[in-house]
């Protein structure tokens, strides 16, 4: 299943709404999983089940979609926001990842 | 806690082998769908491999498929990746990390990675 993941960066403000797509080349339910990822760092689990916030997850952060078209959205950036995110489709081995979306301080 | 703790990464010559290592502690191991997962430098996640909870299947991305070989030892807690022939393009980090399968088989733990470098 190939992933197209958009943008693949970012410029915004603490502050700002800012919303992140991931499409898949077939449908795959809801089985999409997001992950941010800071330099040097492992990935982390956000968001599972592409609505579903994984414990300790700070409500800022939501996901939507279902069949092919997914989106994150992070309602109001906080500084600790800056990072990659990825998306991942775990419908199907290989379970494949988004390109990555960095996002950067404007 | 859940912890994953990766070990056995350092630089070797095209075309011999390394293995590496994952050892888990506060969880279940045997309970767990387990996954290697690269990523190269300044570069995106890929899958590499995914063994079952009790080590009867095995899933291996086309890149390595032949090549390297995903195992597990729940007496042990402990993950393992056998590379063989490798090639420049495995340079990478090597990640494990815990399939909380019954969430959408989503990975919720993560060790903290072992860098692979192939060079002669």
């Amino acid at each position: 299943i190939q992933m197209a993941q958009s943008p693949s960066s970012l410029s915004a403000s603490v502050g700002d709404r800012v919303t992140i797509t991931c499409r898949t080349s077939q449908t795959i339910s809801n089985y999409l999983n997001w992950y941010q990822q800071k330099p040097g760092k492992a990935p982390k689990l956000l968001i599972y089940a592409a609505s579903t916030l994984q414990g300790g997850v700070p409500s800022r952060f939501s996901g939507s979609g279902s069949g092919t078209d997914f989106t994150l959205t992070i309602s109001s950036l906080e500084p600790e926001d800056f990072a990659t995110y990825f998306c991942q489709q775990s419908y199907n081995h290989p379970y494949t990842f988004g390109q990555g979306t960095k996002l950067e301080i404007k | 806690q859940v912890q994953l703790v990766e070990s056995g990464g350092g630089v070797v010559q095209p075309g011999r082998s390394l293995r590496l290592s994952c050892a888990a502690s506060g969880f279940t191991f045997s309970s767990f769908p387990m996954h290697w997962v690269r990523q190269a430098p300044g570069k995106g996640l890929e899958g590499v491999a995914v063994v079952s909870y009790d080590g009867s299947n095995q899933y291996y991305a086309d890149s390595v498929k032949g090549r390297f070989t995903i195992s597990r030892d729940n007496s042990k807690n402990t993950l393992y990746l056998q590379m063989n022939s490798l090639r420049a393009e495995d340079t990478a980090v090597y990640y494990c990390a815990r399939d909380q399968s019954g969430n959408w088989n989503s990975f919720d733990a993560w060790g903290q990675g072992t860098m692979v470098t192939v060079s002669s």
